[in-house]
């Protein structure tokens, strides 16, 4: 019954490489976002899409691309990793203001 | 541009004591300012949120106030208890339809036997 699901959970990898994290939402909500969590636990709102459609894009380095096949799921696609892109992601889903995390991917770039 | 300032970073206090967490927005006109709880390698729960049209919410032992005109929120929680330690992050929204979040930096909370 889980609400809102994220995959992979961790994720190593070397940099310069390409990975993708994924995310789903059972709740039937319109919205879906992407957050990137720092090393000194800031969160900060990557991007947001609304019935597929990209509604916020804040300034992300064109490396990130995210993709939304269908309302359920909102995908994160990472080119050329650098150190930096170390962090947690956390995906999100809102049908109105309440947003509902997903457990995170803990992303280290080595 | 949109900010939100939280204080304190950390707090600490003995089970049983109150602990107040502050936060300040810069655009007048979010209106809407939830309060997450993430405990350590979980995702950020919500705990409670404010509407810009209420000045105060509460739910058992925590409740929310509302400044709108100084533009200052706060989360109080009274009886603290281990189980409260974690990080806190205030944030804030200017749209009921699926705005994004910006988030205040955390404040972590150690509640002491």
């Amino acid at each position: 019954d889980t609400a809102v699901s994220q995959t992979p959970k961790y994720l190593v990898t070397q940099m310069g490489n390409d990975k993708s994290i994924k995310c789903e939402q059972n709740l039937g909500h319109d919205t879906m976002y992407w957050y990137k969590q720092d090393s000194k636990k800031f969160l900060k709102i990557m991007f947001s899409y609304n019935n597929k459609e990209l509604i916020i894009n804040e300034t992300v380095p064109n490396r990130f691309s995210p993709k939304s096949p269908d309302k359920a799921h909102l995908n994160l696609h990472i080119n050329s990793l650098e150190l930096g892109d170390s962090a947690v992601y956390f995906c999100a889903s809102s049908q109105a203001e309440t947003q509902y995390f997903g457990p995170g991917t803990r992303l280290l770039v080595l | 541009g949109e900010n939100v300032e939280q204080h304190p970073s950390t707090l600490s206090v003995q089970e049983g004591d109150s602990a107040v967490i502050k936060c300040t927005y810069s655009d007048s006109a979010s209106n809407y300012f939830p309060w997450y709880k993430q405990e350590l390698g979980k995702r950020p729960q919500l705990i409670i949120d404010i509407r810009s049209n209420v000045g105060e919410k509460k739910d058992q032992r925590i409740a929310v106030t509302l400044n709108k005109t100084a533009k200052h929120f706060s989360l109080h929680i009274t009886e603290t208890q281990p189980e409260d330690s974690a990080v806190y992050f205030c944030a804030a929204s200017k749209s009921l339809q699926g705005g994004k979040l910006i988030f205040g930096q955390g404040t972590e909370l150690s509640v002491k036997p």
